[in-house]
């Protein structure tokens, strides 16, 4: 079955533009995630979408993110006037609750290079 | 609020050696999950520990919760290239707002022939 996808693979933006990010989860999964990982680091949670609840946003480093989810389906990240420390690897996962193993799979990520 | 303290960060080991990586972490969790990231790649799901005593094996590869001692380890035997990666444990529960899992910084093996 198909796994988590992202687009774009590959950014490349000005400092102060907006960017949008995408992530599809793998179908039926209810629960979505997003991360950061600058370059040669851990991972850095941001937003977790779980169904319709509210999100949490605890991990948002700024007011310049933002994201959203329609349902249980695609989610977008947005970045506005991006900065150059903004430059990172935007990893997704998502994972399936009624498993009980809430095991997150990761997307191919998007990485973020701003000028 | 959940921390995730893994060592060694770098490990540098010659085929054929048996070696451990640790992770502690600061606060109660009753699961915790490995996960393998190759160079330039995204992050793939190694082992789920669902229980304190825990313990899976895979390959090479051995994993194992003590949810009293807040540690798991990651046992590598008999080494071989191929496991050259980054390796991150993350325990489930409370990270600074919902339950959820808080990464280690990874530790970062190289298997040397």
């Amino acid at each position: 079955g198909a796994g988590v996808s992202q687009s774009p693979s590959n950014k490349v933006t000005e400092k102060g533009k907006d960017v949008e990010l995408r992530c599809d989860p793998i179908s039926g999964h209810t629960a979505l995630y997003w991360y950061r990982q600058r370059l040669g680091q851990g991972l850095e949670f941001l937003i977790y979408f779980q169904g319709n609840s509210a999100p949490d946003k605890s991990g948002l480093p700024s007011d310049r993110f933002s994201a959203e989810r329609t349902g249980e389906s695609v989610s977008t990240l947005t970045i506005q006037r991006t900065q150059q420390e903004d430059s990172a690897v935007y990893l997704c996962a998502s994972s399936s609750r009624t498993s009980g193993r809430n095991e997150q799979f990761f997307g191919p990520g998007t990485r973020l290079t701003v000028l | 609020e959940l921390k995730v303290e893994q060592n060694p960060l770098f490990l540098s080991m010659q085929e054929g050696k048996n070696y451990t990586i640790y992770c502690n972490y600061s606060t109660t969790s009753d699961r915790l999950y490995w996960y393998r990231q190759d160079p330039g790649k995204s992050l793939e799901s190694l082992f789920v520990l669902l229980s304190n005593g825990a313990v899976k094996q895979e390959g090479r590869l051995m994993a194992s919760l003590d949810t009293k001692a807040r540690l798991s380890t990651l046992h590598i035997t008999a080494a071989v290239h191929d496991l050259s990666a980054t390796y991150f444990c993350a325990p489930w529960g409370s990270g600074a707002g919902s339950y959820q899992l808080t990464f280690g910084k990874g530790t970062k093996l190289s298997v040397i022939p």
